[in-house]
């Protein structure tokens, strides 16, 4: 099985300041990595696919980079609506594993 | 738009099987793509359960396998969910969802979720 780490577990984060989440591997999975977002009570989200392709609808302050083990989520200028725990995914081979998440509050 | 419609008891009690279904709109799941449970406990993450394709073709969890059975109604475009022998921490929130293919796919829509309570 392929186990998913993700860092930090929590940030605190104020208006239009940047955010970077990372999302490790324990084995390659190429780009078969995928980006959620669950606002509390809601269902998630699909932000960004394979890595670093954008998704119709999603704004252009979040973006996706990385392969093989190490993956980036990135959201620029930081927004209140943006409060949500993140969440990485992948599809590269089963059991399909999602990561613990990374929870972002706004100050 | 696609849609999809999770149903099914919010209460259940241990030892008994759990039964959940998902009815879909806005696509017909005979024409392909895969059907996805995931849960999530309260205050945990994601984990995946399995994957249906509309041909019946299944896809487990192996720390679920021995006790979950996911089926495809394509007459009511829907899909179904058992697990069997619940205990109280088979409580989740219970996520129905369309996957683009088996392997290397995404995950692009989702069920709003429902709450399933396992009591002793």
């Amino acid at each position: 099985e392929i186990v998913l780490t993700q860092s930090p577990d929590f940030q605190s984060v104020t208006p239009k300041e940047k955010v970077t989440i990372t999302c490790r591997a324990s084995l390659s999975i190429d780009s078969s990595l995928h980006w959620y977002q669950q606002k509390p009570d809601q269902s998630p989200k699909l932000l960004i696919k394979f890595a670093s392709q954008s998704i119709s609808g999603v704004p252009s302050r979040f973006s996706g980079s990385g392969s093989g083990t190490d993956f980036t989520l990135t959201i620029n200028s930081l927004e209140a609506e943006d409060a949500a725990t993140y969440y990485c995914h992948q599809s590269s081979s089963l059991p399909f594993t999602f990561g613990p998440g990374t929870k972002v509050d706004i100050k | 738009q696609v849609q999809l419609q999770e149903s099914g008891p919010g209460l259940v009690k241990a030892s008994e099987t759990l039964s959940l279904t998902c009815a879909v709109s806005g696509y017909s799941i005979s024409s392909g793509y895969y059907w996805d449970w995931i849960w999530q406990p309260p205050g945990k993450g994601l984990e995946w359960i399995g994957t249906i394709y509309h041909s019946g073709s299944t896809y487990y969890n192996p720390s679920l396998k021995s006790r979950v059975t996911i089926s495809a109604d394509t007459s009511k475009n829907q899909f179904s969910l058992k697990l069997s022998s619940l205990t109280a921490a088979d409580t989740a929130v219970y996520f129905c969802a369309r996957r683009t293919t088996m392997v290397r796919g995404v995950i692009d829509y989702w069920g709003q979720g429902t709450l399933v309570t396992v009591s002793s």
